[in-house]
């Protein structure tokens, strides 16, 4: 089974909509971390959090946000859906901030 | 803005030859990773760096991280076909708390 889980895989939405992504881990990792992939771009950081209680913006923060329901689940919404926030978006997880992450397959997000 | 950069953004090789994907950071870096992500997957941790100067080999990929832990390059000896995919290098800022991903290179291998 998978360490790390995301749902759903795939989600074509219409501008204006609410969405939420979810992402489950079974590594036991206090860190949890979403990331936006656009093609040229690499991966950038949205947010990220250390422990349940604490939640801190990425890089491109603005449009999303997150809750932190468990040690095990991170979720990622977007409150009002735009066509520039269609990409590829990846959960990952970490034992420390600097030890290597662990991905999940990816939410393939198109917004029309 | 990036605060890693990485080049080149894209190489086509034919099969058998070298290949070589550099890192370079501003500032100083805590540490290096390196991650792979095939065509249509997700990041896959390969290795990380530490010490400076430090070099590690895994089969036909050789790492290396700069004296002064700014830069930091990947080269593949004798490519095949199973290299192909997207080379992410990931810095931890000195005194930061997060990695910074480069944009990544896509390697192409031409059979």
């Amino acid at each position: 089974d998978a360490d790390v889980t995301q749902t759903p895989r795939n989600r074509i939405t219409k501008t204006g909509k609410r969405i939420m992504l979810e992402c489950s881990q079974t590594k036991g990792h206090d860190r949890m971390y979403w990331y936006r992939q656009d093609p040229g771009l690499g991966l950038r950081l949205i947010y990220y959090s250390f422990d349940v209680k604490d939640i801190n913006k990425g890089e491109i923060s603005d449009g999303y946000s997150v809750s932190r329901q468990a040690q095990a689940k991170f979720s990622l919404s977007l409150e009002s859906a735009i066509p520039n926030q269609t990409a590829l978006y990846f959960c990952a997880t970490s034992l420390y901030f600097d030890n290597e992450q662990f991905f999940g397959p990816g939410t393939r997000l198109t917004v029309l | 803005g990036q605060q890693v950069m990485q080049i080149p953004q894209y190489q086509h090789v034919q099969e058998g030859e070298d290949f070589t994907t550099y890192c370079n950071s501003s500032t100083t870096l805590s540490n290096i990773q390196w991650y792979k992500q095939r065509p249509g997957g997700h990041p896959v941790f390969l290795i990380q760096l530490v010490k400076s100067g430090e070099v590690k080999k895994q089969k036909r990929l050789t790492f290396q991280f700069g004296e002064a832990k700014k830069n930091s390059s990947l080269h593949i000896t004798a490519t095949q076909t199973t290299d192909v995919g997207t080379y992410f290098c990931a810095g931890t800022l000195e005194y930061g708390n997060k990695l910074v991903f480069g944009a990544g290179t896509i390697l192409r291998v031409k059979s």
